[in-house]
């Protein structure tokens, strides 16, 4: 089955510097990589998401890179801002399957 | 607008006793899916719904974990005779269509055995 792997587990950037978290996967038949943020005693909230048919994508602070032949994939904050620091995690689906969650990167945002 | 709930937001068993975990998806959202995440670690998929049918519980850790989605809404998850390794966050993702990829998380139940 599908394997996600999230480097790295913590962290930890000044305030208005990037962060960047990166993800491989195996299943070469994923085609969905969403990222989610997780907040102390809440579930999982989207961020952005990328499909297979797409290299990269943008949203404000927020960039997803995809790269299918090496089957990597990556999460850009630009300007970081103490509001980001969360646990983050990438995810890879397969169409209307499960989601399969990588560990997780806790995201420290230094004042 | 109401997202997915999910309750109670914790609990507290004894081993062995029963337990039920609920979850109310958003309105209208077709696939439920239930997921168990461990202290420090990434969501695990456990089952999934389309409607009332259950179409995948692949994930369930043993044939103690049941869940069920009888009238294509709200879902219950129950776990019989819990153990300690069952203490974990429950998670419930709702996602609006079969064929929609995006799934909206519910604030997840906090088991706790003793």
């Amino acid at each position: 089955g599908e394997n996600v792997e999230q480097h790295p587990s913590t962290l930890s950037v000044q305030e208005g510097d990037s962060a960047v978290i990166k993800c491989t996967y195996s299943d070469s038949a994923s085609n969905y990589f969403p990222w989610y943020k997780q907040e102390l005693g809440k579930g999982p909230q989207l961020i952005i998401d990328i499909r297979s048919n797409v290299g990269e994508k943008k949203d404000q602070r927020i960039a997803v890179t995809l790269n299918k032949t090496a089957k990597h994939f990556s999460l850009h904050i630009t300007e970081t801002q103490p509001e980001d620091s969360a646990v983050y995690f990438c995810a890879a689906s397969k169409g209307r399957d499960k989601i399969i969650f990588g560990k997780g990167t806790r995201l420290h945002i230094l004042p | 607008g109401a997202g997915v709930s999910q309750s109670p937001r914790y609990k507290v068993a004894k081993r062995g006793q029963d337990v039920a975990l609920r979850c109310d998806p958003i309105s209208g959202h077709v696939s439920l899916f239930w997921y168990q995440q461990a202290l420090g670690q990434g969501p695990e998929f456990l089952t999934y719904f389309q409607n009332e049918a259950q179409l995948d519980k692949s994930g369930l850790p043993s044939d103690r974990f049941f869940a069920e989605r009888p009238e294509g809404s709200v879902s219950t998850l129950k776990i019989q005779r819990t153990q300690q390794e069952d203490s974990a966050v429950y998670l419930c993702a709702s996602s609006l269509e079969a064929l929609s990829n995006e799934q909206f998380f519910g604030p997840g139940t906090r088991l706790t055995v003793l």
